[in-house]
């Protein structure tokens, strides 16, 4: 039983549609991420919140938006996607120190049509 | 920037046999910490093994180890005696050590393993 959690696990949505991928975490961790996974790319780093703020963004487009309430909810607003931003998109937390490794969840696939 | 390479996109071993798998990463800072993860079919990353790369050790966790070779900038994954449920794709990552975790990870691509019964 994973300690962080995604929901849905599976979302199809047009690209005019405004969605929400949740993620909450029950390790009592102050840092929170989302990744997008897509076929044959590396994992790459989209948003990082550290202590309930954000710490970076690495050029995300602004179709995505991540909001994160409190230290164990994280949220991915998505709106006007385009296909190519058919991926998994995971979510991790860890404690903001030196060493300690993620925890991810189980990942939201994410399918524009 | 820090980037993580993994040369074999699959590799497949017999039950039982060992395997390694090749990690190499790319940085200018001389503290930081590598990772192995785990991402079966089920799609959730497990962490197998990590390493600071202050410490000249070797890692080990069961029948999970790394060669760990520092100046070589080189971070590979030894399982012995494999198992069916080994099979999964493996991820190399690399985080730094100076901004305690709010950086995130460095991913290679990964390595597709398959375990032949």
């Amino acid at each position: 039983e994973t300690g962080v959690t995604q929901t849905p696990r599976h979302l199809v949505m047009g690209m005019t549609n405004k969605k929400s991928l949740k993620c909450e975490q029950h390790l009592g961790h102050n840092a929170m991420y989302w990744y997008k996974q897509s076929a044959k790319k590396p994992l790459e780093l989209m948003f990082v919140y550290s202590l309930e703020e954000r710490v970076e963004n690495n050029s995300v487009p602004s179709r995505f938006s991540p909001e994160c309430p409190n230290s164990s909810h994280l949220f991915l607003h998505l709106h006007t996607l385009q296909p190519e931003d058919s991926a998994l998109y995971l979510c991790a937390s860890s404690q903001v120190v030196q060493g300690i490794e993620a925890f991810f969840g189980q990942g939201t696939r994410l399918t524009v049509v | 920037a820090q980037t993580v390479t993994q040369s074999q996109p699959e590799m497949s071993v017999q039950e039982a046999e060992t395997v390694t798998l090749s990690c190499t990463y790319d940085t200018s800072e001389s503290d930081y910490y590598l990772f192995w993860y785990k991402q079966p079919p089920s799609r959730q990353m497990i962490l197998v093994i990590r390493q600071e790369a202050y410490k000249q050790q070797n890692a080990t966790e069961n029948r999970f180890s790394v060669n760990f070779q520092k100046a070589a900038k080189s971070f590979s994954l030894k399982i012995s005696d494999s198992q069916l449920g080994d099979a999964a794709m493996y991820f190399c990552a690399y985080r730094g050590y100076s901004g305690g975790g709010a950086d995130g990870l460095t991913f290679g691509k990964g390595t597709h393993l398959i375990i032949q019964p």
